[in-house]
């Protein structure tokens, strides 16, 4: 079946950095991925649509400057969260969408900003 | 819109108890349906889709799941409910376009005593 790696799993920042997660299709050319938020006990929130080669398109009311998405590959995108601030601490979920398999999901990445 | 509905926020069962988790979907037309499970700081994994064809769908771990349209509901179903299957359930409903974005329920988090 599909599989989808996400990198890091746990990551802790300082105030101001950068983190750049990770979104591999191991095994599928993923054409579309997601990337997604989660707070604690409660559920997605899709923060945008990439698109392999071309910009992606953000949910309203998610900050594009702050959330960059790269999408350079077909089994590669990146999500990375500049300028990191405490109130971007969350979980973070990648999905990639291919026809055969449908929506595939990383096993998350859990952000820290301290 | 389109919404899923997921009203239970939280369900307790006894361990070999038989289990049910509803879910109610609004869509302009018949969408593909998704059941995933999430374990605490862990990515979704699939349970089981609908796609078309027979309204009762089988997926792993021993769930299934009915879709009937007349009721707008893709509820998942286990006969007998182990430890284990304690986490979080997400309806998630999705256009038949290709690389729709998916629409999730607020999720309905699963208790089991033993």
């Amino acid at each position: 079946g599909a599989v989808v790696s996400q990198h890091p799993s746990r990551v802790i920042c300082k105030s101001g950095t950068s983190v750049k997660i990770e979104c591999r299709s191991l095994d599928f050319q993923a054409t579309t991925m997601f990337w997604y938020r989660q707070f604690p006990k409660q559920s997605l929130m899709l923060m945008a649509t990439s698109n392999e080669g071309s910009k992606a398109t953000y949910e309203q009311g998610v900050e594009k400057d702050k959330f960059l998405i790269n999408h350079a590959s077909l089994t590669l995108s990146t999500l990375t969260v500049t300028s990191a601030h405490p109130e971007d601490s969350s979980f973070y979920i990648c999905s990639a969408s291919d026809p055969n398999y449908g929506y595939t999901f990383g096993s998350g990445t859990r952000l820290t900003v301290v | 819109a389109q919404s899923v509905t997921q009203p239970d926020i939280h369900i307790t069962v006894s361990e070999g108890a038989s289990l049910e988790l509803r879910c109610n979907y609004s869509y302009g037309a018949t969408p593909y349906l998704f059941w995933y499970v999430q374990s605490p700081g862990q990515g979704l994994q699939l349970l089981l889709k609908y796609f078309s064809g027979d309204t009762l769908v089988q997926g792993i771990k021993g769930f299934e799941a009915e879709f009937k349209r007349s009721q707008s509901s893709f509820n998942l179903r286990k006969p007998s409910v182990h430890w284990s299957d304690a986490a979080e359930y997400f309806c998630a409903v999705v256009a038949r376009e290709a690389a729709s974005k998916l629409t999730f329920g607020t999720g309905t988090r699963l208790q089991v005593t033993l």
